[in-house]
């Protein structure tokens, strides 16, 4: 089986400022993990992927995780937070087949003026 | 234009009465699903179908059936209601292939289904 734990479900951080939104998984599979950013009423909208061809996957929007399989973790960061980067953050790892995707709880990003 | 498509957006109805909320997908995805997403909870599966004819069960498929009479159409049924369903619904898809590849877990969401059981 496989999880997702996101670790803080708001984050506040001001404009300009470091976003860093954690995500650990396990797998018993090597995995596939995804970032996916829900804006207010609106579906969910892919960020970035990783698919084990490099360990430092670039998304959308400026964003970008680090996969760390030491640390079965795999954080999403942007080195300047943006008014429009306010939106809840979901991590996903995929389950048996590739298909199923489990989903961590979210983390709700708050960006201060 | 590629895209998943829900309807109705928002719905309330009351227990016990049947509804369906309908998902339709335009990029010939074999691969489609159900989430309901939940605060504090994220989004959990429902049920899924591999292709036309073949479903089954997610993670909380209580309560809930599907169908998969097309390749395009995923349709979310509620026999009775009850207030415990109250959510935000998510219908997806993915492509085919192996079902080993990347390109088959990354899922393609529609814009969601706010259902409220009084």
């Amino acid at each position: 089986a496989q999880s997702v734990t996101q670790l803080g479900s708001h984050v506040s951080v001001s404009e300009g400022a470091l976003v860093l939104l954690r995500c650990n998984y396990s797998s018993s599979v090597p995995p596939y993990l995804f970032w996916y950013v829900q804006y207010p009423n609106q579906g969910l909208q892919l960020l970035l992927k990783y698919t084990s061809a490099a360990t430092l996957v670039k998304g959308i929007n400026g964003f970008e995780a680090e996969f760390k399989k030491s640390e079965t973790s795999f954080h999403l960061t942007k080195p300047s937070a943006h008014m429009s980067d306010a939106a809840e953050y979901f991590c996903a790892v995929s389950g048996p087949g590739r298909r199923a995707l489990t989903f961590g709880s979210g983390t709700r990003l708050q960006v201060q003026p | 234009e590629a895209q998943v498509t829900q309807n109705p957006r928002y719905l309330i109805t009351v227990t016990g009465k049947k509804l369906t909320v309908t998902c339709s997908q335009n990029m010939n995805h074999e691969y489609m699903s159900w989430y309901r997403q939940d605060p504090g909870l994220g989004l959990r599966q429902i049920y899924y179908s591999m292709n036309v004819e073949v479903t089954d069960k997610g993670d909380v498929p209580e309560g809930y059936k599907v169908s998969r009479k097309e390749k395009r159409n995923f349709p979310l049924i509620l026999e009775s209601p009850s207030p415990n369903q109250t959510s935000l619904y998510f219908c997806a898809s993915s492509s085919g292939g192996s079902g080993t590849s990347v390109r088959s877990a990354e899922q393609y969401f529609g814009p969601g289904t706010r259902l409220t059981v009084t």
